[in-house]
């Protein structure tokens, strides 16, 4: 079974342009979250997909960041314009419906840099 | 809301030594607890978690947690580190029952010596 991908590995980008960051789950997983780990820092949580519906989206920071889950199976993450401050490691977990739910498993995250 | 505490951003021990990486946590409610890993280079990895089922969970690798509700702890063990388990370690936190958000801890990073 393949685990959670994440397109790309590493991004560098200028402030001011736009990255759109994939997450493909786990096949059969309704759940999916990103995450953020910005340098130093500790890993944050920025929202939550049921299938195609946002469950949760308190984490993320502010209107310059547009997640989507079109047909409930891959996920984007939009950042536009970026900001320097959006530097760090993104990360997408994905987790299967009813029993067990609470187990995340991780991608290998994408390292976003942006000058 | 919950939060987790990992005291020590940075561990060392030798090779063969007793490995303890402590976490606190904070919730109004019996969390449910998780441990993972990171390697160099990849992504994070699930140690083992707890689900209030038995207090003592065993995870891969030879690590184990327990669940102590009167300290509000959660520490990782292992009886002997090997070069191996160099890596970052992370405690998470979630709300009991279904799938929900993770609250994590800072990470702490165990260098293993020889």
């Amino acid at each position: 079974e393949a685990g959670v991908t994440q397109f790309p590995s590493h991004s560098v980008i200028e402030k001011g342009q736009t990255v759109t960051l994939r997450c493909d789950p786990i096949s059969g997983h309704d759940n999916l979250y990103w995450y953020r780990r910005v340098m130093g820092k500790e890993i944050k949580f920025l929202l939550h997909f049921v299938k195609e519906s946002k469950q949760d989206e308190s984490g993320m920071p502010n209107n310059r960041f547009l997640a989507e889950r079109t047909g409930g199976t891959y996920s984007t993450l939009k950042v536009q314009p970026a900001e320097l401050e959006d530097s760090g490691v993104y990360f997408c977990a994905s987790s299967h419906p009813g029993q067990g739910a609470e187990t995340q498993y991780f991608g290998p995250g994408t390292r976003l840099l942006v000058l | 809301a919950q939060s987790v505490t990992q005291l020590g951003s940075h561990v060392s021990v030798s090779e063969g030594a007793l490995v303890l990486l402590r976490c606190n946590y904070s919730s109004s409610v019996p969390p449910y607890l998780f441990w993972y890993v990171q390697y160099p280079n990849q992504g994070l990895q699930l140690l083992l978690k707890y689900t209030s089922a038995a207090t003592l969970v065993k995870g891969i690798n030879g690590f184990e947690a327990e669940f102590k509700k009167s300290e509000t702890s959660f520490h990782l063990t292992k009886p002997s580190a090997h070069m191996s388990d160099a890596a970052e370690y992370f405690c998470a936190v979630s709300p009991p029952g279904t799938a929900s958000k993770l609250t994590f801890g800072t990470g702490t990073r165990l260098q293993v010596t020889l």
